[in-house]
């Protein structure tokens, strides 16, 4: 079966300061992968998606990239963090054929930016 | 550009009494409709969906009914049980450049009472 490993769950950082976020999928080949933020009590925000290796599409402008290395890798970055890029990152696979508009859900990153 | 609307946006109700979420889209070309619950610091998990060739779908106390033509979907759980209580996201997607797009509504968090 299929699983998605996201990491870290929590995470405190400077103003600043870099960022790496990182979640690999398991059983499954050419999935595709998605980050998505969900400020508090918000809903979820598309930020970035991936049909491929190094094929990155970004939903708004931002303060983040997105990299993925490899076919089931997927990171997200950033050189240096605002306040605002405070919330809970969620990374997310779908399969690429058959039934591929269902997404999966890792399990969160809760950031907060001071 | 694409939106979804969901409403209410809290919903308090009697353990046993029905509770219904509807939500609203824009996009005429969304074909593909699920719902997600996310209970406090987890990940989002699919509980339902249905396609737009569909007008309604159930599954034991969960019901989602379409209405293609006012653009309207609405999630439907009878006799709620405490453990219900969650924030519950509808989303809507259609395929574009190869993946499919989700629009997340803003979410609806429902407490059940015992």
């Amino acid at each position: 079966s299929q699983t998605i490993h996201q990491w870290p769950a929590t995470l405190v950082q400077p103003v600043g300061s870099p960022l790496s976020l990182e979640c690999t999928v398991e059983g499954t080949s050419n999935p595709n992968l998605y980050w998505y933020r969900q400020a508090a009590g918000r809903g979820l925000q598309l930020l970035f998606y991936s049909v491929g290796i190094g094929q990155i599409s970004s939903e708004v402008p931002q303060n983040l990239s997105a990299s993925r290395p490899q076919d089931r890798q997927f990171i997200l970055s950033s050189k240096k963090l605002l306040l605002s890029d405070s919330g809970f990152y969620l990374c997310a696979w779908s399969p690429r054929v058959g039934a591929n508009e269902k997404l999966f859900f890792g399990s969160g990153t809760q950031l907060s930016v001071l | 550009g694409e939106n979804v609307e969901q409403h209410p946006s809290t919903l308090s109700v009697q353990e046993g009494d029905s509770a219904v979420i509807k939500c609203t889209y824009s996009d005429s070309a969304s074909n593909y409709f699920p719902w997600y619950k996310q209970e406090l610091g987890k990940r989002p998990q699919l509980i339902i969906d249905i396609r737009s060739n569909v007008g309604e779908k159930k599954d034991q106390r969960i019901a989602v009914t379409l209405n293609k033509t006012a653009k309207h979907f609405s999630l439907h759980i009878t006799e709620t049980q405490p453990e219900d209580s969650a924030v519950y996201f509808c989303a809507a997607s259609r395929r574009s450049g190869g993946y499919n797009k989700l629009i997340f509504g803003a979410g609806t968090r429902l407490a059940v009472h015992p």
